[in-house]
């Protein structure tokens, strides 16, 4: 079984750009998860994604926004990109609400200049 | 509010010994449960254990077994016979009651094995 892939896997962007970033979860899973990871804050939830519905949104602005598609991939997109943004974007793949086990991704590791 | 405190910012460990890394947490859900991750320098967080607030007996997997104290509040993780492919960060996460798989993590604690 297939794990958790994310793409792409490294990304330099520019002040003011956006940039999207795709997540597959495992093959029957239909809850997805991102997170950001930095340095500074450590490992921050942005959205829960279940079945195309937004379950959850962490305390990020406007500019971090997500969806989901019928097959349960996830894309997640930042818009007006600020040097702050620079991150590991991490997502999470579980089969349903509040299972037991969350897998994640190997992550997007972002760097803003 | 929900909050996980992992105390120990970096720890050491002989190879094959045993090493016990803490972590409380805070929530006032009745329903809860905590996970212990693994994330090596490549970045990926690998799943470990998971303890549900309502398990009356600990969690364990392998060489991993969790020590829950309910009334404490706290969730350690043992890690017997330690390897040096153990040497990574180590996260502790809960997710709380409800619909959701939202996970709140701790700080981590790095731990370093030694030959």
């Amino acid at each position: 079984k297939a794990g958790v892939t994310q793409t792409p896997r490294y990304l330099i962007k520019t002040r003011g750009q956006q940039v999207t970033l795709s997540c597959s979860p495992i093959s029957g899973h239909r809850s997805v998860s991102w997170y950001q990871q930095t340095p500074g804050q450590g490992l921050q939830f942005l959205f829960e994604y279940f079945s195309e519905t937004q379950r959850n949104k962490g305390n990020f602005p406007g500019r971090f926004s997500g969806r989901q598609f019928s097959n349960s991939r996830s894309e997640m997109n930042v818009s007006t990109l600020e040097l702050g943004d620079s991150a590991l974007y991490l997502c999470a793949s579980t089969g349903g609400l509040s299972y037991n086990e969350q897998f994640f991704g190997p992550g997007t590791r972002l760097t803003v200049l | 509010a929900q909050k996980i405190t992992q105390t120990q910012p970096g720890m050491f460990v002989q190879e094959k010994e045993a090493v016990t890394l803490d972590c409380t947490y805070d929530t006032s859900d009745p329903s809860y449960g905590l996970f212990w991750y693994k994330q090596p320098s490549s970045g990926e967080m690998i799943f470990l254990i998971y303890q549900g607030s309502y398990d009356q007996q600990n969690a364990t997997e392998g060489r991993y077994s969790l020590n829950f104290q309910k009334a404490r509040k706290s969730a350690n993780l043992v890690i017997s016979a330690s390897q040096l492919g153990d040497s990574a960060m180590y996260f502790c996460a809960m997710r709380g009651g409800g619909a959701t798989n939202k996970l709140i993590f701790g700080t981590g604690t790095l731990l370093a094995v030694q030959p």
